[in-house]
């Protein structure tokens, strides 16, 4: 059974700071990794979207890695601002032909001015 | 509509009633999915429509949990005899075709059993 864990659980940084939120999976058999954000009260949005044979994708100040081999993602954010202060998610969709995705529990980062 | 639109965005009700939530998907999108989310913890996968028929309800917790999608386009989840554990957001998410791809979600429904 798929496993998804986030660590750290919280994280608050002085914005500027760049950091790393990282994603592990216990099945290696996945066909994508995607991360989203949350803000409190509201849905998710996706921020990046991983095939299995992608080693990273990249937005504007998030980078996103994946290492499927190892069961690792990482989301790189630089330049940290407090309107990046949220949750962040990340899920795995299984290698058959679905889009059901397994979720971490999420980090939760605060960004002080 | 431009996004995932979910109705309503709040109810509360009492323990043993029958409640509706509804999602409306992105216009043209063929699968939508349903996932629970409680307080502090990820979003849990519920069920998966593909056009009309559910490709994949494993994640019901059980018979009281059902859900339609009689025209391939607007989905609505229904929970009989609620209960106190039900209580929490449930998002649904659509995506424009088969297989796995990026899924867009509804702001949520969130659901309080007194």
């Amino acid at each position: 059974k798929q496993e998804v864990t986030q660590i750290p659980a919280a994280l608050s940084v002085p914005e500027g700071e760049n950091l790393v939120l990282n994603c592990s999976f216990t099945d290696s058999a996945i066909y994508n990794l995607q991360w989203f954000r949350q803000d409190p009260g509201k849905g998710l949005t996706s921020l990046l979207l991983i095939q299995s044979s992608q080693r990273e994708q990249t937005s504007g100040r998030l980078n996103a890695s994946l290492d499927k081999s190892s069961g690792r993602s990482t989301l790189y954010i630089a330049a940290s601002q407090p309107g990046d202060s949220a949750t962040y998610l990340c899920a795995v969709s299984g290698s058959g032909n679905t889009g059901k995705l397994i979720f971490g529990q999420g980090t939760t980062l605060q960004v002080k001015p | 509509g431009a996004g995932v639109s979910q109705t309503p965005s709040n109810k509360v009700t009492e323990k043993g009633k029958y409640v509706e939530l509804r999602c409306d998907p992105i216009s043209g999108h063929t699968a939508l999915y349903w996932y629970r989310q409680s307080l502090g913890q990820g979003p849990e996968f519920l069920i998966y429509f593909q056009g009309t028929g559910a490709a994949d309800d494993s994640g019901l917790p059980n018979d009281r949990f059902f859900a339609v999608r009689p025209e391939g386009s607007v989905s609505t989840l229904k929970i009989q005899r609620t209960e106190r554990g039900d209580s929490a957001v449930y998002l649904c998410a659509s995506s424009l075709g088969t297989g796995p791809g990026e899924l867009f979600f509804g702001e949520g429904s969130r659901l309080t059993v007194l």
